[in-house]
């Protein structure tokens, strides 16, 4: 099956820094990578999303790259303010499966 | 844009009952739908995808004789724990998509307490 590993569990940044979380997946045959954001004892919500036949895709202060060959993706986040703090999950989705998540800290 | 709702947000129950979730899109027609549970501070755990009219297919390591799922039409689902224990405490996420769309839309999340 998928397996998908994150990084960093941890990442702290200062107010309009750049933050940047990696995930690699393992099933070749998966082609749609999303990611997701979750505040604490809410739902996940998508933030951006990618598919295999795209190398990157960028959404205001958010974009992804994806990496099919080397089998990893990546989000970046610039300009980050204090309401981009929150978990980031990525996933693989042919057949759902998350990583273990980032908590992202950003500091006034 | 799609909403999916799960009802009752917070369940306390105690040990040895049984408690029904229920995940319901609200706007589109879910053919297929994912149970989750997540612990505390740690990602979603698949547990079981179900498409309508049909069984539904458990992770490994899920008890489909605990975790009982119900996808009778295309706007509802239903998870039921059976003789809940403390153990089964978590916080249990549906979230629904359609057709052959790849996005999946969460439900809020049901909190079960098991006392």
């Amino acid at each position: 099956g998928e397996n998908v590993e994150q990084h960093p569990s941890t990442l702290s940044v200062q107010e309009g820094d750049s933050a940047v979380i990696k995930c690699t997946y393992s099933d070749s045959a998966s082609n749609y990578f999303p990611w997701y954001k979750q505040e604490l004892g809410k739902r996940p919500q998508l933030i951006i999303d990618i598919r295999s036949n795209v190398g990157e895709k960028k959404d205001q202060r958010i974009a992804v790259t994806l990496n099919k060959t080397a089998k990893h993706f990546s989000l970046h986040i610039t300009e980050t303010q204090p309401e981009d703090s929150a978990v980031y999950f990525c996933a693989a989705s042919r057949i759902p499966t998350f990583g273990r998540g980032t908590s992202l800290i950003v500091h006034p | 844009g799609a909403v999916v709702s799960q009802h009752p947000s917070w369940v306390i129950c105690k040990s040895g009952t049984s408690v029904k979730i229920e995940c319901r899109s609200l706007d589109f027609q879910a053919t297929t739908m994912f149970w989750y549970r997540q612990f505390p501070k740690q990602s979603l755990m698949l547990m079981a995808t179900s498409n309508e009219g049909s069984k539904a297919t458990y992770e490994q390591g899920v008890e489909k004789d605990k975790f009982l799922i119900n996808h009778a039409s295309l706007t509802l689902s239903t998870l039921t724990v059976t003789s809940a224990h403390p153990e089964d405490s978590s916080f249990y996420i549906c979230s629904a998509k359609s057709g052959l769309a790849e996005t999946q839309y969460f439900g809020p999340g049901t909190r079960l307490l098991v006392l």
